[in-house]
């Protein structure tokens, strides 16, 4: 069962523009929430976190957004950098269980 | 420091035969994951070991697939005999769990081709 769910499988931004990676979930029960990103032939790198009881975490050019009662949250990335292109994962967790979604492959042109 | 440790990178085998991957974690690292990741697809937890103890193994695949974690360092994962479809990204991952949340730290993974 898909428990986490990145229904976009791609998205293309230009540089300096802002990107918003958007992530959906089923499971009210899950209390954290983490963005991966991925380099072909590399494992997926921590990005950021967001526990359930925030509805915002910023690091940097990285925002986390979390609504929820929609069960729904989003990854901003402003300004957006050619280096940022890469595949992004959500993860949800709970009780040490943790599910990802499929994954949204960002491009960011020159 | 140094990151997750898996070999090989790449293997390609035939149906039938049997495969093992190896995992490395980060020092001081109490607790281990073993992951699978299907093209297009998000990783899927195989197992989930805390120290030696294999705590959450309900995904793996038990007619045909082990998994050890000695000394509760090192792990690897065994696949016999392997099948078609066990193609995947085998990922390897470790945390330091004590309170709270710990973010995974992930390894490169070894991509499997079974012809």
């Amino acid at each position: 069962d898909q428990q986490v769910k990145q229904n976009s499988p791609s998205l293309s931004v230009q540089e300096g523009r802002i990107s918003i990676l958007n992530c959906d979930y089923t499971n009210s029960m899950f209390d954290y929430f983490l963005w991966y990103k991925k380099y072909p032939a590399e494992g997926p790198t921590f990005l950021i976190s967001i526990s359930s009881i925030k509805d915002k975490n910023e690091d940097g050019r990285f925002t986390v957004f979390l609504n929820k009662s929609a069960k729904h949250l989003s990854l901003h990335i402003v300004p957006s950098q050619p280096g940022d292109s890469a595949v992004y994962f959500c993860a949800a967790i709970y009780n040490n269980d943790m599910r990802f979604g499929a994954g949204t492959r960002l491009t960011v042109k020159p | 420091e140094a990151g997750v440790v898996q070999s090989p990178r790449y293997k390609i085998i035939e149906k039938k035969q049997p495969v093992a991957f190896w995992c490395n974690p980060i020092s001081g690292h109490n607790t281990l994951y073993w992951y699978r990741q299907n093209l297009g697809q998000g990783p899927e937890l195989l197992i989930r070991y805390e120290n030696e103890e294999a705590v959450d193994d309900s995904q793996l695949p038990k007619d045909r697939f082990s998994a050890e974690r000695l000394k509760g360092v090192d792990s690897t994962l065994k696949i016999q005999p392997a099948e078609l479809g066990d193609s995947a990204v085998y990922l390897c991952a470790s945390s330091f769990r004590d309170r709270g949340i710990s973010p995974l730290h992930f390894g490169n993974g070894t991509r499997l081709t079974v012809t």
